[in-house]
């Protein structure tokens, strides 16, 4: 059974650009969260896509938004990148996380570095 | 809001004995999950362990176990006779059972050395 797949698995991008990270999750997962880890703040939450829909959303800019497909991989997009966006971004995937129960399974990231 | 404390920035100890992690964490709400994740340099986080809050029982794992205490909200990891393979950051979590409003809240972690 897949695991979830993050890419790229590198990323090295210039301030003001933008980028665009893939996650897809494991088969039959219809829950997708997205997390940033960095030294300074820990780990992160983002938001959460359930069936396409944003269902839950942390405390970040509006230059973070991300969307759900409708075979559940999800994308995430940062716009006009700073300094401070430099992270790694991790993606959880679970079969609903609205029940704990059913755990969440990460995948491996995306390291983005802003320069 | 929730808050997850890990007062041990790093651990050290030695192959096969037993090392004890320490977890705290702070919540209004009476029914949630707590969770320990492990992460090595791979980086993907590897679930280790959950425990749900109205279960008395504390959770266990082969060879980790919980030590989970809702009155003094502590949730401290074991991990017996250690292996090399168990060196890498341990984290905390919490997730409010009423569905994942604000995800999974993670502590800073734990950094486990483990010495052959």
């Amino acid at each position: 059974k897949a695991g979830v797949t993050q890419t790229p698995r590198y990323l090295i991008k210039t301030r003001g650009q933008q980028v665009t990270l893939s996650c897809s999750p494991i088969s039959g997962h219809r829950s997708v969260s997205w997390y940033q880890q960095t030294p300074g703040q820990g780990l992160q939450f983002l938001f959460e896509y359930f069936s396409e829909t944003q269902r839950n959303k942390g405390n970040f800019p509006g230059r973070f938004s991300g969307r759900q497909f409708s075979n559940s991989r999800s994308e995430m997009n940062v716009s006009t990148l700073e300094l401070g966006d430099s992270a790694l971004y991790l993606c959880a995937s679970s079969l609903d996380s609205a029940d704990g129960n059913y755990g969440y399974t990460f995948g491996s990231g995306t390291r983005l570095t802003v320069v | 809001a929730q808050t997850v404390t890990q007062s041990q920035p790093e651990m050290s100890v030695q192959e096969a004995e037993t090392v004890t992690l320490s977890c705290t964490y702070d919540t209004s709400e009476s029914d949630y999950y707590l969770f320990w994740y492990k992460q090595p340099p791979s980086r993907q986080m590897i679930l280790v362990i959950r425990q749900e809050a109205y279960k008395q029982q504390n959770a266990t794992e082969n060879r980790f176990s919980v030590n989970f205490q809702k009155a003094a909200k502590s949730f401290s990891l074991k991990i017996s006779d250690s292996q090399l393979g168990d060196a890498a950051m341990y984290f905390c979590a919490y997730m409010y059972s009423g569905g994942g409003a604000d995800g999974l809240t993670f502590g800073k972690g734990t950094h486990l050395i483990i010495q052959p």
